[in-house]
C-alpha cells in the first residue's frame, strides 16, 4: 500500500513563531485533507487541500492562521502561524486516492506539536 | 448529517471475538458506514466500510442491519495489539466527522 509521510514527526516551538508541516505521498492522490487532534480529544477537520487553488476551510479555521498549499497531486503543506499554547495538538494529513466519495481516506502518523 | 452513537468503552479477552456496536439511525440510503481505529500515538487506521451488505476483509467483519440503522464491527480473534479507540463514521458532505469512539481494551 502507498506510504503517507509527514515531516516533522514532532516539534517544540516558541509562541509567536510559525511551523510548516509537510505531507508527502508516494503516489498521486485525488484528495488531501488536514486534521487537528487536540490533547485527549478526537480529530477535527481543518481543511481540504485543493490542488492549484485555495484550500476549503471548515468552520472555525481560517487561512491566515492555517495557510495550506498543494502544488501537485502528491504533496501538501500546512502552516500553523503565530502559534500559542492552544495550538499544541497532533496535526494529521489524510488522502483519498479516488475521486469517488465512497472510497476511504488514509492517514499519516501525524505531527505532534508542542508550543511553549 | 447522519450521526453515530457508540459505547464509550468495552473490554475483550484476548483470543475472543470483539463486537463493537454503532447506531446510525438517521443514515440515508446512499451513505456508507466507515470504521477506523486509532492506536495510541498513531494516525487513524482504516478498517472497513459498507453500504448495506455485510463486508469482510483481513482485519474485520462489518455487519449492517437490514434497516441500516445500526452496524457491528467484529474482530474475530482479538489480540493485545487491537487495543485502540474505534470510530464508526458516516461521512457528511464527503467529510469524516470523528466522534468520541469506543475505547476497546483487550486483556490477557
Amino acid at each position: 500500500s502507498a506510504v503517507i509521510s509527514q515531516k516533522p514527526s514532532r516539534d517544540i516551538c516558541q509562541r509567536g513563531t510559525s511551523l510548516t508541516i509537510q505531507c508527502q505521498v508516494d503516489s498521486q492522490v485525488t484528495m488531501m485533507f488536514w486534521y487537528r487532534q487536540q490533547p485527549g480529544q478526537s480529530l477535527t477537520l481543518i481543511a481540504t487541500a485543493n490542488q492549484g487553488s485555495e484550500a476549503t476551510y471548515e468552520s472555525g479555521f481560517v487561512i491566515d492562521k492555517f495557510p495550506i498549499s498543494r502544488p501537485n497531486l502528491t504533496f501538501s503543506t500546512l502552516t500553523v502561524s503565530n502559534m500559542s499554547p492552544e495550538d499544541s495538538s497532533i496535526y494529521l494529513c489524510s488522502v483519498r486516492w479516488s475521486g469517488t466519495s465512497n472510497q476511504p481516506q488514509h492517514f499519516g502518523d501525524g505531527t505532534r506539536l508542542s508550543i511553549l | 448529517d447522519a450521526k453515530t452513537t457508540q459505547p464509550p468503552s468495552m473490554d475483550c479477552a484476548e483470543g475472543r471475538a470483539a463486537n463493537l456496536p454503532c447506531n446510525h439511525s438517521t443514515i440515508s440510503g446512499n451513505e456508507y458506514v466507515y470504521w477506523y481505529r486509532q492506536i495510541h500515538s498513531q494516525g487513524p487506521q482504516y478498517i472497513i466500510h459498507g453500504l448495506k451488505n455485510n463486508e469482510t476483509n483481513e482485519m474485520a467483519s462489518l455487519i449492517i442491519t437490514e434497516d441500516r440503522k445500526s452496524s457491528t464491527l467484529i474482530l474475530p480473534h482479538a489480540t493485545l495489539r487491537d487495543t485502540a479507540v474505534y470510530y464508526c463514521i458516516v461521512p457528511y458532505a464527503d467529510k469524516l466527522i470523528f466522534g468520541t469512539g469506543t475505547r476497546l481494551q483487550v486483556f490477557p
